[in-house]
């Protein structure tokens, strides 16, 4: 398997703008993570799907993100206007069964906020 | 306070010898525990869990965890040069995976 796939590896962008992040899963995972890593805050979780439906999204700074899982094998993290404070690694993680605990990471996107 | 708790580090270590790294837990019903270890610019990856109070032991790494302490740690013996990462520690308790910020460990030649 090819593992988690994550898109745009970097993205430089300007305060204001849309920035759209996408994740492709491992196949015949049931679940799908996002997260934001900072230096300050550590690894933090933003939401996540069971089944594709949204199961906790109270990690979700504000209105400003939004994740949506329209299939099983896809997922995106929208940020609507993007602030310098967003700039971060998100990760999309996917795992098989919650009680495990094994999340399979993404290598990341690089969101950098000018 | 934070609900997984590590020393952020650096942890600097000579190369044969044990590291030690340590978290502690707020969440006293908390279940499963997860080390991940991370390399510069890389993603977190599983190396040991530990359901259990007591020892759990897989090749080069032993992970310990006492509940009543609230308290988790990972030993590595002989470490290398290739051990030298950011070990992070993750806990478990209802449906969320929460992570601490992680121990940087560097191994010396």
């Amino acid at each position: 398997d090819a593992g988690v796939i994550q898109s745009p590896r970097h993205e430089v962008t300007e305060m204001g703008q849309e920035v759209t992040l996408r994740c492709k899963p491992i196949s015949g995972h049931d679940y799908l993570f996002w997260y934001r890593q900072t230096m300050m805050r550590g690894l933090e979780l933003l939401i996540y799907f069971n089944n594709n439906v949204p199961i906790d999204d109270s990690g979700m700074p504000e209105d400003r993100f939004s994740a949506k899982m329209p299939n099983a094998s896809f997922s995106t993290l929208k940020i609507q206007p993007s602030e310098p404070r967003d700039s971060a690694v998100y990760f999309c993680a996917s795992s098989l069964m919650l009680a495990a605990g094994e999340l399979f990471f993404g290598e990341g996107s690089r969101l950098t906020v000018l | 306070q934070k609900e997984v708790e590590q020393n952020s580090g650096p942890l600097s270590v000579p190369e044969g010898a044990i590291a030690s790294l340590n978290c502690t837990y707020s969440d006293r019903g908390s279940q499963s525990f997860f080390w991940y270890r991370q390399y510069s610019g890389k993603s977190p990856e599983l190396i040991m869990f530990i359901y259990s109070n007591g020892d759990k032991e897989d090749g080069r790494f032993t992970a310990q965890l006492n509940k009543a302490s609230q308290y988790v740690s990972l030993l590595i013996r002989d470490s290398q040069p290739s051990d030298s990462a950011t070990y992070l520690c993750a806990v478990k308790g209802g449906r969320k995976l929460v992570f601490g910020q992680g121990t940087r460990l560097t191994i010396n030649p």
